[in-house]
């Protein structure tokens, strides 16, 4: 199957920081990225839909200004989390779809804020 | 709106058994129903998806449009089977977002 890259694996930040999270799809061109939140032992909730070339489309309760989506290219969509806290912390990943295949997943970014 | 309910948090069998793990949506339209499984520590991977009617490491799974379900079964489980099954569905086409239900995880026993 497609491979879909996310860097970096794992960060620790401090509160009130913003990083940044990389989701790539290294074989296939993605036109839509979607990102996903999941808490331990728990299902992905997803947060939002990123489409190439135009705004992200958020889920209900989903801060837009808090998680900023960008999807500069048919390969790259980033996850920013802004001002971090220590609730954000949590398993955030994301997945992209070719059309006739997939979603695939990425490997995930543990987030913890300290 | 889309949902995927899985009944069963846990799901517990003995090896050799079958297993079917359940799978129930809501969705209005024509659903695109998968299935993922997620062993420990590893990234999620596609198991199934209804349109391509396949048969993965022994797993079918066939979309009931009466009954709204999609569910997974295997005839004789394995032991490296153990492993967290999550049911999806997307609304269809290449950009519709995929909803995910809240998973079972299924151990097979020596």
């Amino acid at each position: 199957g497609a491979v879909v890259s996310q860097h970096p694996s794992w960060v620790i930040c401090k509160s009130g920081t913003s990083v940044k999270i990389e989701c790539r799809s290294l074989d296939f061109q993605a036109t839509t990225m979607f990102w996903y939140r999941q808490f331990p032992k728990q299902s992905l909730m997803l947060m939002a839909t990123s489409n190439e070339g135009s705004k992200a489309t958020y889920e209900q309760g989903v801060e837009k200004d808090k998680f900023l989506i960008n999807h500069a290219s048919l390969t790259l969509s980033t996850l920013t989390v802004t001002s971090a806290h220590p609730e954000d912390s949590s398993f955030y990943i994301c997945s992209a779809r070719d059309l006739g295949q997939g979603p695939f997943f990425g490997q995930g970014t543990r987030l913890t804020v300290v | 709106a889309q949902r995927v309910t899985q009944p069963e948090k846990l799901l517990s069998v003995f090896k050799g058994a079958p297993v079917e793990l359940k799978c129930n949506y809501s969705y209005s339209g024509s659903p695109e129903l998968f299935w993922y499984v997620q062993y420990s520590r590893q990234r999620l991977q596609l198991l199934l998806r209804h349109i391509s009617r396949e048969s993965i490491k022994g797993f079918t799974a066939d979309l009931n449009k009466g009954e709204t379900s999609f569910h997974l079964k295997k005839p004789f489980a394995q032991e490296e089977d153990s492993a967290m099954y999550y049911c999806a569905l997307s609304g269809g086409g290449g950009s519709e977002k995929l909803v995910f239900g809240k998973g079972t995880k299924l151990t097979v026993n020596p």
